[in-house]
């Protein structure tokens, strides 16, 4: 099947920092990529929709200076969390659809945000 | 944003036992995917049921979608230990996008 990456799986960083995370689809073309975040023993909440190509939109509340999102090619997307803080600590997690989505996403195995 | 509540938040079952969890969402949706999160790791997709189904298995899985009460059931039956892990409900609204709005979730534990 279809197959999401997602590196780094974990970092740690000093607060003040920047972070990238990046997001493959290895297989397929990704036409979207989302972005989720999720704190522990919580859901995942949405952060942002990625199109290849064109400028990510952003869920309401999600600061868009603070998580850049980059979705330079049909097969990774990156986020960076800037100037990343210790309330930025979280598991970050992205999906991927194909052209022609008829409902089978694809998951990354997450990235861990530890800030220090 | 959450789209809405799964209950019990948190279930404890015997191995054998069935396990059933609950979802409820507010908008109208294309469909509805059910997964599987076991403790630090990623998604597993289990069961995609959409919005003109009421009823779907596989393997030892059953879920039930009513969307004139915009709920829908995952029926786990016979559990095993390996079946504990958190189970979150998502939804693909009408624009049938891929943009998932998840459940709260159910943190499942099966005893041995």
């Amino acid at each position: 099947g279809a197959v999401v990456s997602q590196h780094p799986s974990w970092v740690i960083c000093k607060s003040g920092t920047s972070v990238k995370i990046e997001c493959r689809s290895l297989d397929f073309q990704a036409t979207t990529m989302f972005w989720y975040r999720q704190f522990p023993k919580q859901s995942l909440m949405l952060m942002a929709t990625s199109n290849e190509g064109s400028k990510a939109t952003y869920e309401q509340g999600v600061e868009k200076d603070k998580f850049l999102i980059n979705h330079a090619s049909l097969t990774l997307s990156t986020l960076t969390v800037t100037s990343a803080h210790p309330e930025d600590s979280s598991f970050y997690i992205c999906s991927a659809t194909s052209k022609g989505y008829t409902g089978e996403l694809f998951f990354g195995e997450g990235s861990r945000l530890t800030v220090l | 944003s959450q789209q809405g509540e799964e209950d019990p938040q948190a279930l404890s079952i015997q191995e054998g036992e069935n396990a059933t969890m609950n979802c409820s969402y507010k908008t109208s949706i294309n469909n509805l995917q059910w997964y599987r999160q076991n403790s630090g790791r990623g998604l597993v997709h289990l069961i995609l049921i959409r919005s003109n189904e009421r009823e779907k298995h596989s393997g030892r899985l059953r879920v039930t979608l009513d969307t004139s009460k915009k709920s829908s059931s995952l029926l786990i039956t016979a559990s095993r230990a390996a079946d504990t892990a958190s189970y979150f409900c998502a939804t693909d609204g009408t624009g049938n996008t891929g943009k998932l709005i998840f459940g709260q979730g159910t943190t499942l534990q099966v005893k041995p």
